[in-house]
């Protein structure tokens, strides 16, 4: 069956420093979504990637999809602390089915 | 987006019991799901629901364990029925939202269970 393969599971770095989280399909997916969920918090929604090889912007965060549709990264630029959480990939396969990542726990040191 | 919430939020139940978690949108939606998250770990898909139709459940999770209600387009019930300590977690019901045909999940609150 489908399964989304995420890395890191932990994430620990200065705040300042950079942070890239991956994603891994074995099949190709419809679409890809990425998710935040602070501690305590439930997972809140970031962004969709549709297209081959699209890459999309909020800020510090860059998000990109891979040409083959099957990968997928989040990269924050210059960590806050408010960048702490969770982050969780979906993949979306035959339009309603979500696969959500193991997670990426990130954890920013002041 | 769609406002979501559950009751309860959280509990507190002895082995071979049941508990019936609630889950409230406000606005009217065609699929509501609903997730197990056990501490520190991902999200696990139980099942989706629609309206007017039994739910449909993933692989490893059955009718008998998680029965779902879903009598109206704003409304959905999970029952997690003979509980184990197993089954504590938090679970989670969300929508879909918007008119696409991907659409992003909004998600409640979640329901954390302990089971003792």
């Amino acid at each position: 069956g489908q399964q989304v393969m995420q890395i890191p599971q932990y994430q620990h770095v200065q705040e300042g420093e950079d942070f890239t989280t991956y994603c891994n399909s074995s099949t190709t997916l419809s679409n890809i979504q990425w998710y935040k969920q602070r501690p305590g918090g439930h997972p809140v929604f970031l962004i969709q990637l549709v297209k081959s090889g699209e890459v999309k912007k909020q800020k510090r965060l860059t998000f990109q999809f891979g040409e083959a549709k099957k990968n997928s990264s989040l990269h924050i630029t210059a960590t806050q602390t408010t960048d702490v959480g969770t982050y969780f990939c979906a993949g979306v396969y035959n339009f309603n089915k979500f696969y959500f990542g193991s997670g990426t726990k990130l954890n920013v040191k002041p | 987006s769609a406002v979501i919430s559950q009751k309860p939020s959280r509990d507190i139940c002895q082995r071979g019991t049941s508990l019936t978690i609630q889950c409230q949108v406000d606005s009217q939606v065609t699929m509501m799901f609903w997730y197990r998250q056990q501490p520190g770990q991902s999200l696990t898909l139980i099942a989706t629901a629609n309206q007017g139709s039994e739910a449909t459940y993933e692989s490893g999770f059955v009718i008998d364990k998680f029965p779902i209600s879903r009598p109206n387009l704003t409304f959905s019930t999970l029952t997690v029925s003979n509980m184990s300590p197993e089954d504590s977690s938090i679970y989670l019901c969300s929508v879909e939202g918007g008119l696409a045909v991907y659409n992003e999940q909004f998600f409640g609150p979640g329901t954390r269970l302990t089971v003792l």
